[in-house]
């Protein structure tokens, strides 16, 4: 089976555009979390999408939002960027059953520069 | 709240020789816990996972990690390091509700040294 995909891998935006970033999970998961990750904060769960709804959120403003779609493609877009936006965004895949839910499974993330 | 403790940033060793690195826990119900290695410019790869049964869990790479809920600890170990383990080393803690979620540690580099 094909991993994880991300895309774009890089982008560099300026403070004030919008983001849109990309993931395609493995075939058959049905659920995809979305992970920010940067040297001070580190991991932190930004959200989570199961069947085209959201089932979980992490604490982070609203210019953060994402969206699943039937083919369980997920994409998260950051409006009015920040230079504190700058991070390595991961996505990750998983069944989505009990029991093996939380077997996640990571993309190559897409590094976000803010300048 | 669930949360986790990584001791450290960064562990040296030298090649063959034993590696621990520690991981504490705290969570108000029995958790899912997990190790997960990343590589310079990749994305996360689980090590290992521990839900329920055993609680000596056996990993890839030769890793393995056990839970102690005494010490609400799950330290990942390796008999003898390789060059190629030289990588930033994650412990992640969620519980079985229907809206848990992953909660990681800082993570810890770990070097190998020749």
């Amino acid at each position: 089976k094909a991993g994880v995909t991300q895309t774009p891998r890089y982008l560099i935006k300026t403070r004030g555009q919008q983001v849109t970033l990309s993931c395609s999970p493995i075939s058959g998961h049905r659920s995809v979390s979305w992970y920010q990750q940067t040297p001070g904060q580190g991991l932190q769960f930004l959200f989570e999408y199961f069947s085209e709804t959201q089932r979980n959120k992490g604490n982070f403003p609203g210019r953060f939002s994402g969206r699943q779609f039937s083919n369980s493609r997920s994409e998260m877009n950051v409006s009015t960027l920040e230079l504190g936006d700058s991070a390595l965004y991961l996505c990750a895949s998983s069944p989505g059953g009990a029991g093996l839910r939380y077997e996640q499974y990571f993309g190559p993330g897409t590094r976000l520069t803010v300048t | 709240a669930q949360s986790v403790t990584q001791l450290g940033s960064h562990v040296s060793v030298s090649e063959g020789a034993l590696v621990l690195l520690r991981c504490n826990y705290s969570s108000s119900v029995p958790p899912y816990l997990f190790w997960y290695v990343q590589y310079p410019n990749q994305g996360l790869q689980l090590l290992l996972k521990y839900t329920t049964g055993a609680t000596l869990v056996k990993g890839i790479n030769g890793f393995e990690a056990e839970f102690k809920k005494s010490e609400t600890s799950f330290h990942l170990t390796k008999p003898s390091a390789h060059m190629s383990d030289a990588a930033e080393y994650f412990c992640a803690v969620s519980d079985a509700g229907a809206n848990s979620k992953l909660t990681f540690g800082k993570g810890i580099t770990l070097s190998v040294r020749p």
